[in-house]
Formats: C-alpha cells, sequence, structure tokens
C-alpha cells in the first residue's frame, strides 16, 4: 500500500528533552510538509521540503528542526526551545505538479 | 500574514439537508482552494479542490469558488450522521505553501 506514515502515534516528553518525529512516505512525491494543530485551531505550517536536502521555514518555526535527506524522509525534531510543544503534529506529502497534498495519521505530543 | 476564516459552528443540519460550509480568504494571489474533512483525533483528508470560478460537483459534495469576492464554500446535499466531522478550508497561492482556516464543525442529527 502507498501511503504516509507517522510513528509514533502517542508521544510524551518530558520538559527540556528533545524529540523526534518520524515521517515517511512511499508516494515519491517531491514534497514533503509539516504542520502543527492545536485544539480548535487550523493547521500552521512549521516547515516544508520540496526537494532532497533542501527545506523551508514555515510560519512558525522557531525551536523545530528538520532534515531532508533521502527523499522519502522528512523527521521533525522538536527541540527544548519550544516553549509549548504540546500539539498534533501533521506531516503531508505531494506530488510535483500536482497540488494536492496528502496526510500522515498525525503524532500526539504531550509534554508532562 | 494570509489569512482564512472560516465559522468554528458548530453547524448542526438534519440527515437529508444540504449542508452549506463558507471560507474567505485574504491572498487576491491565491489560485487553488481545497477542503479537507477531519473526524476528531484523525487526520485531515481531502475531499475536493477547485482551481476556476464556477461550481465544481463530485457526488454529494458541491465547491463554489468565487474569487472576486474572495469566496469559497461546500455544499454536502443529502447530509449523512457520517458526515459529522470539522471542515477545514485550505488555500494555496502555488508556490507550495498552503493556509488552512480553523475549520467549521458539522454536527448531523438523525
Amino acid at each position: 500500500d502507498g501511503g504516509i506514515t507517522q510513528s509514533p502515534k502517542y508521544l510524551f516528553r518530558k520538559e527540556g528533552q528533545n524529540v523526534t518525529l518520524s515521517c515517511e512516505q512511499n508516494l515519491n512525491h517531491d514534497a514533503m510538509y509539516w504542520y502543527r494543530q492545536d485544539p480548535g485551531q487550523g493547521l500552521r505550517l512549521i516547515y516544508y521540503s520540496q526537494i532532497v536536502n533542501d527545506f523551508q521555514k514555515g510560519d512558525i518555526a522557531e525551536g523545530y528542526s528538520v532534515s531532508r535527506e533521502k527523499k522519502e524522509s522528512f523527521p521533525l525534531t522538536v527541540t527544548s526551545a519550544q516553549k509549548n510543544p504540546t500539539a498534533f503534529y501533521l506531516c503531508a506529502s505531494r506530488e510535483d505538479r500536482a497540488n494536492e497534498q496528502f496526510f500522515g495519521p498525525g503524532t500526539r505530543l504531550t509534554v508532562l | 500574514q494570509k489569512e482564512v476564516e472560516q465559522n468554528s459552528g458548530p453547524l448542526s443540519v438534519p440527515e437529508g439537508a444540504i449542508a452549506s460550509l463558507n471560507c474567505t480568504y485574504s491572498d487576491r494571489g491565491s489560485q487553488s482552494f481545497f477542503w479537507y474533512r477531519q473526524y476528531s483525533g484523525k487526520s485531515p483528508e481531502l475531499i475536493m479542490f477547485i482551481y476556476s470560478n464556477g461550481d465544481k460537483e463530485d457526488g454529494r459534495f458541491t465547491a463554489q469558488l468565487n474569487k472576486a469576492s474572495q469566496y469559497v464554500s461546500l455544499l454536502i446535499r443529502d447530509s449523512q450522521p457520517s458526515d459529522s466531522a470539522t471542515y477545514l478550508c485550505a488555500v494555496s497561492d502555488n508556490f507550495n505553501k498552503f493556509y488552512f482556516g480553523s475549520g467549521t464543525k458539522l454536527n448531523v442529527k438523525p
């Protein structure tokens, strides 16, 4: 089956710890995205990447970092500099020359 | 900041009725418009997209776009309880970034 996978589904972090969220896609899509969703709110763009070894900051990149070493993988690290990281994190991908994004199942991060 | 506005709802309609969801956007350069459905605790799933002014129909769903008024809507005919979800409007300027509204919660009552 083709699709986007995210792991883990649930993640608990202590304050001061860095954590990395995984996103993998086997759709051969070029572009990948990370969004954050808070309760009752829409999606806010953290980072996006249109090609391997290149990525751009979104609207709320502070406290986050990413890498894009392989086309199918786009991990997100939530650093201790992110002051309020508890949220639902969504990864998405998009085929080149297409405008539609498709989402993974999400990771729910809770800071204890 | 590019804004996408939606009424948060909840919008309640009886089963079998037409549900009308609305969205306005601030950037006149927006070229592509999307409707996503999101069930509680799940990720968004794409329902429809529209690029040109006018109507686009897909089964029970119709998307309507009016670029002059910066307005896009989604009509759901013959609403079913399974349509109860939050509907997210998204716009793109075709430069690879997407902007989402906060969503409208729809309740379809049996």
